[in-house]
């Protein structure tokens, strides 16, 4: 069974640092994945999807890349702001199902 | 605009009642899917469907039915509520195989049961 890992669980940084988050599978065999935000008490909103064939895909100040062969996701974002402060969760889709992480908590103090 | 469509957005049931969550797509996607929320247990998979006439339990299916008798909506039944039902459930859907266009999620239903 396909098992989604994230790292860190949560994460405070000043408002300007670049920062990454970490996402890892154990099947690498995937069709795409993606990253999303959640804000408190709202639903998840796509932020990039990376299909398998490629390595990364950038929007604005947030870049993602993907190791299918290591099964290693990262979620690059630049000079974060307070409105970044939300739960970031990646997923892999493998056909049949979405696999989820239990995400990171992130913090943008200002 | 083109999207998954849930409602209601919030509910409040009584213990036994029955209901149904609707879902809508309009994006022609195959695959749909019903996740609930609960604090400090991610998403878990309810139910999921592949296409029209196919559908299949995930982590957590009992005390919920779904129907796929198109591709467009794929409602959640709760048979007979419990308090442990109370959660914020979300459909999304995605089209299948290599290419997909990656998971659209609805806005969810807030659903409490007293």
């Amino acid at each position: 069974k396909q098992e989604v890992t994230q790292i860190p669980a949560a994460l405070s940084v000043p408002e300007g640092e670049n920062l990454v988050l970490n996402c890892s599978f154990t099947d690498s065999a995937i069709y795409n994945l993606q990253w999303f935000r959640q804000d408190p008490g709202k639903g998840l909103t796509s932020l990039l999807l990376i299909q398998s064939s490629q390595r990364e895909q950038t929007s604005g100040r947030l870049n993602a890349s993907l190791d299918k062969s290591s099964g290693r996701s990262t979620l690059y974002i630049a000079a974060s702001q307070p409105g970044d402060s939300a739960t970031y969760l990646c997923a892999v889709f493998t056909g049949n199902q979405f696999y989820f992480g239990t995400g990171t908590s992130l913090t943008v103090i200002p | 605009n083109a999207g998954v469509t849930q409602t209601p957005k919030f509910q409040v049931l009584k213990t036994g009642q029955s209901m149904t969550l609707q879902c809508a797509q309009d994006m022609n996607h195959e695959y749909m899917s019903w996740y609930r929320q609960d604090p400090g247990m991610g998403l878990r998979l309810i139910h999921y469907s592949v296409g029209a006439g196919i559908t299949d339990q995930g982590e957590v299916p009992n005390g919920y039915n779904v129907s796929r008798s198109t591709t467009e909506d794929f409602p959640l039944r709760l048979l007979s509520a419990a308090p442990s039902q109370t959660s914020v459930y979300f459909c999304a859907s995605s089209y299948r195989g290599a290419g997909a266009d990656g998971y659209t999620f609805g806005s969810g239903t807030r659903l409490t049961v007293v």
